[in-house]
């Protein structure tokens, strides 16, 4: 089962930024969290991965709170082509391990 | 760089019979793992390969069963088709050394079993 919450569906006016919430209260100290986002009839598209620390990449930015149970990903500016579902999935940072997916955030970037 | 690809996107079987899906992986890339996604939920991990041998799976059934070839190239094959098998099903790959932590996908198999 996956080890994280994220709310069902949210929506976003365009150029908005998009804050995509996460809960991952039971994540171990060497697990990692990852997000993945899958556009309709693609497969998911890695954006963006943390340990403790905030990071950012240019699609996005992810925030982790202080005790790791939950973090944030930031689009700083929706467009139309982010509407997707948004996957928070928690992992050790090892290769052999898979991603465990859980329904996800349906985002909708609204014109 | 080539992305994953997929073959066939779409098709169609019946009851009892055999599936095979095809996928050829990212350049540089020498790790392969299948998932299958119902409609309306998260993909789900079916089993990976790592130098041609089978190095983690989920909780699937022996009738879902895999290869991967020298070339990192990758097959599943399904046989005793179930009505509940129609999903799509993604390939993703994966890179050697740190570029293992970050899965790329392709566009996925759809299967309909009637």
């Amino acid at each position: 089962d996956a080890k994280t919450t994220q709310p069902p569906s949210m929506d976003c006016a365009e150029g908005r930024a998009a804050n995509l919430p996460c809960n991952h209260s039971t994540i171990s100290g060497n697990e990692y969290v990852y997000w993945y986002r899958q556009i309709h009839s693609q497969g998911p598209q890695y954006i963006i991965h943390g340990l403790k620390n905030n990071e950012t990449n240019e699609m996005a930015s992810l925030i982790i709170t202080e005790d790791r149970k939950s973090s944030t990903l930031i689009l700083p500016h929706a467009t139309l082509r982010d509407t997707a579902v948004y996957y928070c999935i928690v992992r050790l940072h090892s290769g052999n391990t898979p991603l465990v997916f859980g329904k996800g955030t349906r985002l909708s970037v609204i014109a | 760089e080539t992305g994953v690809t997929q073959s066939p996107t779409h098709l169609i079987k019946t009851r009892g019979q055999q599936v095979t899906l095809r996928c050829s992986s990212q350049s540089g890339h020498n790790t392969v793992s299948w998932y299958q996604q119902a409609l309306g939920q998260g993909p789900q991990f079916i089993f990976q390969y790592y130098r041609e041998e089978e190095n983690g799976r989920g909780n699937f059934p022996p009738r879902f069963s895999g290869l991967q070839f020298p070339n990192y190239s990758s097959e599943l094959n399904v046989n005793a088709l179930e009505l509940d098998d129609s999903a799509l099903y993604l390939c993703a790959s994966s890179g050697p050394g740190s570029g293992a932590n970050v899965l790329t996908f392709g566009a996925g198999s759809r299967l309909t079993v009637l």
